[in-house]
């Protein structure tokens, strides 16, 4: 299958600093990417919804301001986490449509965000 | 919403077949059928989609009914590193929201 990378892995950050997760698509062109969040023993929740060249769709009850998307080329969007809170604390996860037959989506490995 | 069900946690042998069921009594004539699996810590793995014939690739078969209301998963010959939490997810490609929503999953626990 095709390979999508996320950088970082893990990431420790201290409240009210933000933090940047990264996320590419190696081997393929993706007009959009998504975002999810999953806190543990739960499943994925769809954060937003990142098309390349415009602006981000945001799911209900997901603040655009305080979570960042940039969607600037066709490998690579980016999740800023503004003045994060311990409460942000959460395995952050991307995903990119590959445009095929069955227009799979593909995930990168995850990141990991402690906010102390 | 997620508009499959799938039961909460199976266990399987290693070596047998693993037979994973899931309902989507309201899927529409556009909608796929996907399964993803997500081992402890990790990102969800693609397993396999179909959208009304049965399909195989090198890690898993789909039995999708022919109402198309319920599918079955199947890991032919399961191994210690199948266990994880199974999604089944239905999802329209054309036209419709491309995002997949996950619900429960199922956790298959393949024992020795």
């Amino acid at each position: 299958g095709a390979v999508v990378s996320q950088h970082p892995s893990r990431v420790i950050c201290k409240s009210g600093t933000s933090v940047k997760i990264e996320c590419r698509s190696l081997d393929f062109q993706a007009t959009t990417m998504f975002w999810y969040r999953q806190f543990p023993k739960q499943s994925l929740m769809l954060m937003a919804t990142s098309n390349e060249g415009s602006k981000a769709t945001y799911e209900q009850g997901v603040e655009k301001d305080k979570f960042l998307i940039n969607h600037a080329s066709l490998t690579l969007s980016t999740l800023t986490v503004t003045s994060a809170h311990p409460e942000d604390s959460s395995f952050y996860i991307c995903s990119a449509l590959q445009a095929n037959a069955g227009n799979t989506i593909y995930f990168g490995e995850g990141s990991w965000l402690t906010v102390v | 919403d997620a508009k499959t069900t799938q039961p909460t946690s199976m266990d399987c042998a290693e070596g047998r077949a693993a037979n994973l069921p899931c309902n989507h009594s309201t899927i529409s004539g556009n909608e796929y059928v996907y399964w993803y699996r997500q081992i402890h810590s990790q990102g969800p793995q693609y397993i396999i989609h179909g959208l009304k014939n049965n399909e195989t690739n090198e890690m898993a078969s789909l039995i999708i009914t022919e109402d198309r209301k319920s599918s079955t998963l199947i890991l032919p010959h399961a191994t210690l590193r199948d266990t994880a939490v199974y999604y089944c997810i239905v999802r329209d490609t054309q036209g419709g929201s491309e995002k997949l929503v996950f619900g429960k999953g199922t956790k298959l626990t393949v024992n020795p």
